[in-house]
């Protein structure tokens, strides 16, 4: 089955800085890669996915590249924000299958 | 326009003891999957039903079962309850099985004693 790997697991950052969060799978089917974001006691929220035909995906402060080659996908966030604290989670999925899930990242933005 | 709801939001059992958990997707969503998400880990898959059908399992022992009705709500049952079943039960939603654009409910924090 596939296997989701995830770092780092924490990660603390000034705002205004960048952060990256890097996750590597091992199913070279796996054509489906969503991020969520997790704040604390609430339900996972699907913040970007990118599919297996496109390299890159922007969306405001946020990206998502995808490496299929080495198999791992890399969440960007520029210009952090307190708000922008939580836990994210990177996953994969094969189409039929539904999602693996990495085990996240705590991300700790401060002012 | 609603989006996933589950109930209960919260619920303690003893060891032992049955447990019913519900979940209603989006509207016009027609699969649903259960995930599991024990403290300081990322959700593990349980099952998923699409069309009232079982499409997925994951590596759950045989206490776990579940069923998706023909208005596409869906019911997780857990016997036997164990010390270690004790955790976040997620319900996803998305318009077609796989693993395509699920959105998660609140979820059911189960504690069992």
């Amino acid at each position: 089955g596939e296997n989701v790997e995830q770092h780092p697991s924490t990660l603390s950052v000034q705002e205004g800085d960048s952060a990256v969060i890097k996750c590597t799978y091992s199913d070279s089917a796996s054509n489906y890669f969503p991020w969520y974001k997790q704040e604390l006691g609430k339900r996972p929220q699907l913040i970007i996915d990118i599919r297996s035909n496109v390299g890159e995906k922007k969306d405001q402060r946020i990206a998502v590249t995808l490496n299929k080659t080495a198999k791992h996908f890399s969440l960007h966030i520029t210009e952090t924000q307190p708000e922008d604290s939580a836990v994210y989670f990177c996953a994969a999925s094969s189409g039929y299958s539904t999602l693996t899930f990495g085990k996240g990242t705590m991300l700790l933005v401060s002012p | 326009d609603a989006g996933v709801t589950q109930s209960p939001t919260h619920l303690i059992k003893t060891r032992g003891q049955q447990v019913t958990l519900r979940c209603s997707p989006i509207s016009g969503h027609k699969s649903v999957s259960w995930y599991q998400q024990v403290l300081g880990q990322g959700p593990q898959f349980i099952f998923q039903y699409y069309e009232k059908e079982e499409r997925g399992r994951g590596n759950f022992p045989d206490r776990f079962s579940a069923r998706q009705f023909p208005n596409y709500s869906s019911e997780l049952n857990v016997n036997a309850l164990l010390l270690g079943d004790s955790a976040l039960y997620l319900c996803a939603s998305s318009l077609i099985a796989g693993g395509d654009e699920q959105y998660f409910g609140p979820g059911t924090r189960l504690t069992v004693t």
